[in-house]
């Protein structure tokens, strides 16, 4: 069975230049969560979303950060203009609405922002 | 101070050897409770919950401590595969589905 997809998995990009994530959840799972992990701060969730509707969006960190979910199998995470302190790893991850304790990562962008 | 807290380690011990992990959260109202593994470089993995009565998985030993508000992880019998790290994962209070991870703390298993 395919897990959650991430794209790309490396990104590398110059300060000031707009990036985008993307993530395919598992099929069949109606919630979906992007976190962000850093060495100093750990995993953060930055925004979650419930049959496609943001739910939570407290973690986002600033105005530069978006994120959608157009439909039930797709999501992206927008960075403008991105900044070198959003370098980080960032994860998707998915779960069912009525089993949120058990959520499945996707494998994670790497995001380099020089 | 920080929602979930952990020792972030490093843990280093000899294959064989019995190691435990504590976590402490700050909401009293949690509700659900979780270990995570993450290998390096890879995504978080669900270990296992953590239940009031304490839980085992073959070598895993989880235990919940409501009224201190702390979260314990043994492992027995450490193998070389259980060289990772350690999230401790606290649900908050109903009505959301966030899950709130702590720092993490890592293992080496050593030969």
């Amino acid at each position: 069975d395919a897990g959650v997809i991430q794209s790309p998995r490396h990104e590398v990009t110059e300060m000031g230049q707009e990036v985008t994530l993307r993530c395919k959840p598992i099929s069949g799972h109606n919630s979906l969560f992007w976190y962000r992990q850093t060495m100093m701060r750990g995993l953060e969730l930055l925004i979650y979303f419930n049959n496609n509707v943001p739910i939570d969006d407290s973690g986002m960190p600033e105005d530069r950060f978006s994120a959608k979910m157009p439909n039930a199998s797709f999501s992206t995470l927008k960075i403008q203009p991105s900044e070198p302190r959003d370098s980080a790893v960032y994860f998707c991850a998915s779960s069912l609405w009525d089993s949120p304790d058990t959520q499945y990562f996707g494998p994670g962008t790497r995001l380099t922002v020089l | 101070r920080k929602e979930v807290e952990q020792d972030p380690g490093p843990f280093n011990v000899p294959e064989g050897a019995t190691v435990a992990f504590n976590c402490t959260y700050s909401n009293s109202a949690s509700q659900s409770f979780f270990w995570y593994r993450q290998d390096c470089r890879k995504e978080p993995k669900l270990l296992m919950s953590v239940y009031s009565s304490g839980n085992e998985d073959g070598r895993f030993t989880a235990q919940l401590n409501r009224a201190s508000q702390y979260i314990s992880l043994l492992i027995r019998d450490s193998k070389l595969s259980d060289s990772a790290t350690y999230l401790c994962v606290v649900k908050v209070p109903q009505g959301a589905q966030k899950l709130v991870f702590g720092q993490g703390t890592r293992l080496t298993i050593n030969p």
